[in-house]
């Protein structure tokens, strides 16, 4: 079966780094996606990755390793606006995206 | 960027009424549109894909009587929640697929609360 496994919660800091992992087991790999999501709405496009490494944006980072099926989301300099649900999304060889549950980040002052 | 609409942001229903709920690609042409649901702290739940001109293909579990999609053009995919009940009560977010296979854009969701 296809399975996206990523942690339910995190605490961090503002101002702090905070690293969100994310395993994957799925048929086919067309690429990883990383959303954010605030209460009440729709998903916004983070960060894609589909070959291995890490890709820079500005406080955001991802990184992707293929072999072990495993990628996370870096986010720096924590800001209060930064709470918000992290969804990580795998393509499948169908181009269909399995979702991830979702790992909610509570920033604190 | 591409974007996509919904329309109703919230809506409020009767249990037992229909509801639809449209879906946009207001700047470029979505031959694919998908529809999830996502119920409270929980992820989404692809319901269906849809696909300009043919008929949508339903994930396991999703009534296609119940919920009627359309995708009649290019640039619009309706979802309609046939005789609504509260447990249909939920957060629809509709994506539209882009030129590349591996873009995906989503809408801003629609509220659905059924009394």
């Amino acid at each position: 079966g296809q399975n996206i496994d990523q942690p339910t919660e995190m605490t961090a800091t503002e101002g702090a780094i905070v690293q969100i992992n994310c395993t994957y087991q799925t048929s086919g790999f067309n690429g990883l996606f990383w959303y954010q999501q605030h209460a009440g709405e729709a998903p916004t496009f983070l960060s894609y990755n589909v070959l291995d490494g890490l890709e820079e944006k500005g406080r955001f980072s991802s990184f992707l390793s293929r072999s072990k099926g495993y990628s996370y989301l870096l986010l720096k300099e924590l800001q209060m606006k930064d709470s918000a649900s992290y969804l990580c999304a795998v393509m499948d060889s169908n181009y269909q995206l399995i979702w991830g549950a979702g790992t909610k980040l509570i920033i604190k002052p | 960027g591409a974007v996509v609409s919904q329309h109703p942001s919230r809506v409020i229903c009767k249990s037992g009424t229909s509801v639809k709920i449209e879906c946009r690609s207001l700047d470029f042409q979505a031959t694919t549109m998908f529809w999830y649901r996502q119920f409270p702290k929980q992820s989404l739940m692809l319901m269906a894909t849809s696909n300009e001109g043919s008929k949508a293909t339903y994930e396991q579990g999703v009534e296609k009587d119940k919920f009627l999609i359309n995708h009649a053009s290019l640039t619009l995919s309706t979802l309609t929640v046939t005789s609504a009940h509260p447990e249909d009560s939920s957060f629809y977010i509709c994506s539209a697929r882009g030129q590349a296979d591996n873009e995906q854009f989503f809408g801003p969701g629609t509220r659905l609360t059924v009394l």
